[in-house]
């Protein structure tokens, strides 16, 4: 089992809130992304790292914004939620080497924005 | 662009019959090609890559795909499934972004299986 793990798991919350999904993982990798997937859809990039003080705007433009302070640490911000931003969101990480190799999924957050 | 077409939206199939999800890339360098499964409420769990060498690829969970370059196909298969293979399946192109070595997957729409006991 990959150790990269996201909180909450659900969260309903009203329109106009802030909000931030928590991304950890313990595996010392570098490289971390954010995706986004709606229900029955394909997953789609938003964001990503190299690593501290690196991020990235992935294919689909997104409202929110991360960042990465710490290598373990890569948090995802809405500063003001809205109904469309309501989908499941995955974190996922992948090892420090150049070239393709397998990313490593949290377990989500399904955001409700109400 | 990149691209994974998963044909089949939703595969019924009964408990121990044989499986076969399509999966067809586009992709202009040689592929890096990954089956990921879901499981409800959960995240992606990794089942077989394809980086090169020998296009028969063994993963977890007594699952295989084939690579097949004349038909841009990595297609998924298993001779006999399990009630606990009900899920959600995604094919997936891995493709470098930017300089640093950072990638990204493009996934498929995925094809949610469901197994008749």
């Amino acid at each position: 089992e990959a150790d990269i793990y996201q909180t909450p798991r659900y969260l309903v919350i009203g329109t106009g809130k802030k909000i931030t999904l928590e991304c950890s993982q313990t595996m010392g990798h570098d490289k971390m992304y954010w995706y986004q997937q709606d229900p029955g859809m394909e997953l789609h990039l938003i964001h990503y790292s190299y690593g501290v003080n690196s991020t990235e705007k992935g294919d689909l433009s997104s409202e929110s914004t991360v960042s990465r302070i710490r290598t373990e640490h890569f948090p995802l911000t809405l500063e003001s939620a809205r109904p469309s931003h309501t989908s499941q969101y995955l974190c996922a990480s992948s090892d420090n080497s150049y070239g393709i190799y397998e990313q490593y999924f949290g377990p989500g957050t399904r955001l409700t924005v109400t | 662009a990149q691209s994974v077409t998963q044909p089949d939206i939703h595969i019924t199939v009964s408990e121990g019959a044989s499986l076969e999800l399509r999966c067809n890339y586009s992709y202009g360098a040689t592929p890096y090609l990954f089956w990921y499964v879901q499981s409800p409420g959960q995240g992606l769990q990794l089942l077989l890559k394809y980086f090169s060498g020998d296009t028969l690829v063994q993963g977890i969970k007594g699952f295989e795909a084939e690579f097949k370059r004349s038909q841009s196909s990595f297609n998924l298969r298993k001779p006999s499934v399990h009630w606990s293979d009900a899920a959600e399946y995604f094919c997936a192109v891995g493709v470098v972004v930017g300089i640093q070595g950072a990638q990204k997957l493009v996934f498929g729409q995925g094809t949610r299986l469901t197994i008749n006991p």
